[in-house]
C-alpha cells in the first residue's frame, strides 16, 4: 500500500511569513495526525481528524495554527505568523482503530521547517 | 507532567551485543504501548507493540517486556546490529482516550562496529 504522503519535505521562511504544509494519508485511513517534533523531544500531537471532524485539538496554537481535512481525505497545516519557535519537523500520520493497537498510525516522511 | 518518559537521551551499545532501551509510564489507565525507530529525515516506523494484559512480546530480534507494577517497560534487540541505529520512542495509549498516543522522548541508540 502507498504510504502517507507530504509535502514540502523542507521549507525555510522568515518570522511572520506564512506557511501551509500538505498531507495525503493512506487510503481508507478514517484518523489523521498532525505531530510537531522539535529536536530532543518526542513527537507532540497537534490536530486528530477523524474523517472530517476534529477529535483533538487541545494543543493546537489557535491563534496562528490552522488546519483542515476537507472531504475526510487530504488535509493542510497552516501557520500564520510564523515565530521562531515554530522550527520543527511537521509528521502527518494516518491510521484506523483496528490498526492502531496492532501497529500504530503510519507516518509520513515530515516536512523540516525553518523560521529564520 | 510526562506521562511517558524516556530518561536516557542515548545508548552506545557494540554490535552484536544487546541493547536494552527502558521506558516508565505514570498513567495506569495506559492499555497499549508501542515502540516506534525512527532514522534522520524520515517519520517514525512502527517496529513492536505491547498490550498491558501480556509482559512480553518478541518479533525477531526484539522483545519487549512489560512490568506494570513498575509502569515499566524495556525493548530489546539481540543482536543488535548496525542498521539499529536510530532514535527509539515509546508510546502508549488509552483506549478510553480517543486513541491518541503519548509519547517518550526518545532514545538515540549507536551500535558501535
Amino acid at each position: 500500500e502507498a504510504g502517507v504522503a507530504q509535502s514540502p519535505r523542507y521549507k525555510i521562511i522568515e518570522k511572520r511569513q506564512s506557511v501551509a504544509f500538505w498531507c495525503n494519508p493512506i487510503s481508507g485511513h478514517a484518523t489523521l495526525y498532525w505531530y510537531q517534533q522539535i529536536l530532543g523531544q518526542g513527537p507532540k500531537l497537534l490536530i486528530q481528524f477523524q474523517n472530517n471532524g476534529v477529535v483533538d485539538d487541545s494543543q493546537l496554537p489557535k491563534d496562528r495554527f490552522s488546519a483542515e481535512r476537507l472531504k475526510g481525505v487530504d488535509s493542510t497545516l497552516k501557520i500564520q505568523p510564523a515565530k521562531l519557535e515554530d522550527s520543527a519537523v511537521y509528521l502527518c500520520a494516518s491510521s484506523n482503530k483496528l490498526r492502531i493497537l496492532a501497529g500504530g498510525p503510519y507516518f509520513g516522511p515530515g516536512t523540516r521547517l525553518t523560521v529564520l | 507532567d510526562q506521562q511517558v518518559k524516556q530518561n536516557s537521551p542515548s545508548l552506545s551499545v557494540q554490535e552484536g551485543r544487546i541493547s536494552i532501551l527502558n521506558c516508565d509510564y505514570t498513567n495506569s489507565m495506559f492499555d497499549y504501548f508501542l515502540w516506534y525507530k525512527k532514522y534522520p529525515a524520515e517519520g517514525p516506523t512502527f517496529l513492536i507493540s505491547i498490550s498491558s494484559i501480556k509482559d512480553k512480546n518478541e518479533d525477531g530480534r526484539f522483545t519487549v517486556f512489560l512490568n506494570k507494577s513498575a509502569k515499566h517497560l524495556s525493548l530489546h534487540i539481540v543482536p543488535s546490529q548496525p542498521g539499529d541505529s536510530a532514535v527509539y520512542f515509546c508510546a502508549a495509549i488509552s483506549t478510553d482516550s480517543n486513541y491518541q498516543l503519548i509519547w517518550g522522548a526518545g532514545t538515540k541508540l549507536i551500535i558501535k562496529p
